[in-house]
């Protein structure tokens, strides 16, 4: 089972500041990497798959890059419905496996 | 508009049986892979199982292999989940997920439903 691991748990950031996110994998996904967001009560949402492309109607403030063990989501500018929970996940390989999440939240 | 609209869960007590249900509208269900994701109160996701856009094609993860059973109705435009012999840490919000794709290969959850729960309790 691959396992990812996400960086940091939690990240304290001011609206307009720009967040990183990083997760690493316990080997190499090639590019079969998505991010999707969570917020309280809802169900996640897709935001980037192959590592770098962004869903239908995701805001260009969101980019993904990295390949093989490590991937990186950056929020550009950071808008209040932004806080929330980021999950990377990794489909290169069954079981299908999620990182553990980052909290994204207001400073 | 994509609607995954997922249904019976419930309270149960271990050692029980329940079937989920997904009905799909707005896409041509028959042409994806489809699948079922869990999150435990409090806990992050976790794949369950996947199905091909023609069901010849399963997979579980191990921690609920030989307990549960994805099918789908091409017809109805739905997904099921049957699952039986429930513990106690099977408790979580239920998921229903389309996939990306047909085959259920290097596919990704591209849109999900609303999620119904499930709780294994005595």
């Amino acid at each position: 089972e691959i396992v990812l691991t996400q960086s940091p748990a939690t990240l304290s950031v001011s609206p307009g500041e720009r967040a990183t996110l990083s997760c690493r994998a316990s080997q190499s996904v090639s590019s079969y990497l998505a991010w999707y967001q969570q917020k309280p009560g809802q169900a996640p949402r897709l935001l980037i798959y192959g590592a770098f492309t962004r869903a239908t109607g995701i805001p260009a403030r969101f980019s993904g890059s990295g390949s093989g063990t490590e991937f990186t989501l950056t929020i550009g500018s950071l808008q209040s419905e932004d806080f929330a929970v980021y999950y990377c996940h990794q489909y290169d390989n069954w079981p299908l496996t999620f990182g553990g999440g980052a909290k994204v939240e207001i400073k | 508009e994509v609607q995954l609209v997922e249904s019976g869960g419930g309270a149960i007590q271990p050692g029980g049986s329940l079937r989920l249900s997904c009905v799909v509208s707005g896409i041509t269900f028959s042409n994806y892979a489809m699948s079922w994701v869990r999150q435990a109160p409090g806990k992050g996701l976790e794949g369950l199982s996947l199905i091909s856009y023609n069901g010849d094609s399963t997979y579980y993860a191990d921690s609920v292999k030989g307990r549960f059973t994805i099918s789908r109705d091409n017809s109805k435009s739905t997904l099921y989940l049957q699952m039986n012999s429930l513990r106690a840490e099977d408790t979580a919000v239920y998921y229903c997920a389309k996939m990306d794709g047909s085959d259920a290969h290097r596919d990704t959850f591209d849109m999900w439903g609303q999620g119904t729960m499930v709780s294994v309790s005595s």
